[in-house]
């Protein structure tokens, strides 16, 4: 019940591309659905959340969006520039997905 | 300024000898949760606090333990590392549990290398 997946494993996106990333999970019980970004070395932060009531969210060039019935959200980030390149976890009340490796290409 | 504070953020100690890594916050939250973290994987739950409330996960070794003297503090001591538990300790609070929508604020990680 608290599985949660995530892919892909790890994306390779052009500089000013579009990067998606999806999480599924297992525990209709959960109520939050936030991505993370962590730099190496560094502990993860809140990047995005979203509420089980709305199906999108935008925050500047990233934008969360929510699937209930499919039990699945996703994270894209428009106009992809080197900086984003990090790994971003999902991690529905706080259950962390194993993680998409995002490189950005310049 | 900071806000979830880890120290050391680099920790070296021999095969079975005791550390105690810290972890302290100035958000005044409720909820404070460890998290191990190893290379390349996600961060792990290890046990949190909801205020004086230990909670366990299933999966965490003995060897691991907590305390919460006070809203501010939280440790994590490993009584006897293994090299297995060489890997980043991430500490985190939030003001509430995960089902009241909380951001959950992440300090900087303490990186334990087991010699």
């Amino acid at each position: 019940q608290q599985q949660v997946k995530q892919s892909p494993q790890s994306l390779i996106v052009q500089k000013g591309g579009i990067s998606i990333i999806n999480c599924a999970y297992e525990n209709t019980a959960f109520d939050y659905f936030p991505w993370y970004q962590q730099f190496p070395g560094k502990g993860p932060a809140l990047l995005i959340a979203i509420r089980p009531d709305v199906s999108e969210k935008k925050e500047g060039r990233f934008t969360i969006s929510f699937n209930k019935s499919a039990k699945q959200f996703s994270l894209h980030i428009m106009d992809s520039q080197p900086g984003d390149s990090a790994t971003y976890f999902c991690a529905p009340n706080f259950v962390f997905g194993p993680g998409t490796r995002l490189s950005v290409l310049p | 300024d900071a806000m979830v504070i880890q120290n050391p953020r680099y920790q070296v100690t021999q095969f079975g000898k005791p550390v105690t890594l810290s972890c302290s916050q100035t958000l005044n939250h409720n909820v404070m949760y460890w998290y191990q973290q190893k290379s390349s994987q996600a961060p792990k739950l290890l046990f949190h606090y909801y205020d004086k409330d230990f909670n366990n996960e299933a999966d965490t070794p003995d060897n691991f333990q907590s305390r919460r003297p006070n809203t501010s503090f939280c440790f994590l001591d490993i009584r006897s590392p293994g090299l297995g538990d060489a890997a980043m300790y991430l500490c985190a609070t939030s003001r509430d549990r995960a089902s009241q929508v909380n951001e959950q604020f992440f300090g900087p990680g303490t990186r334990l290398t087991v010699l």
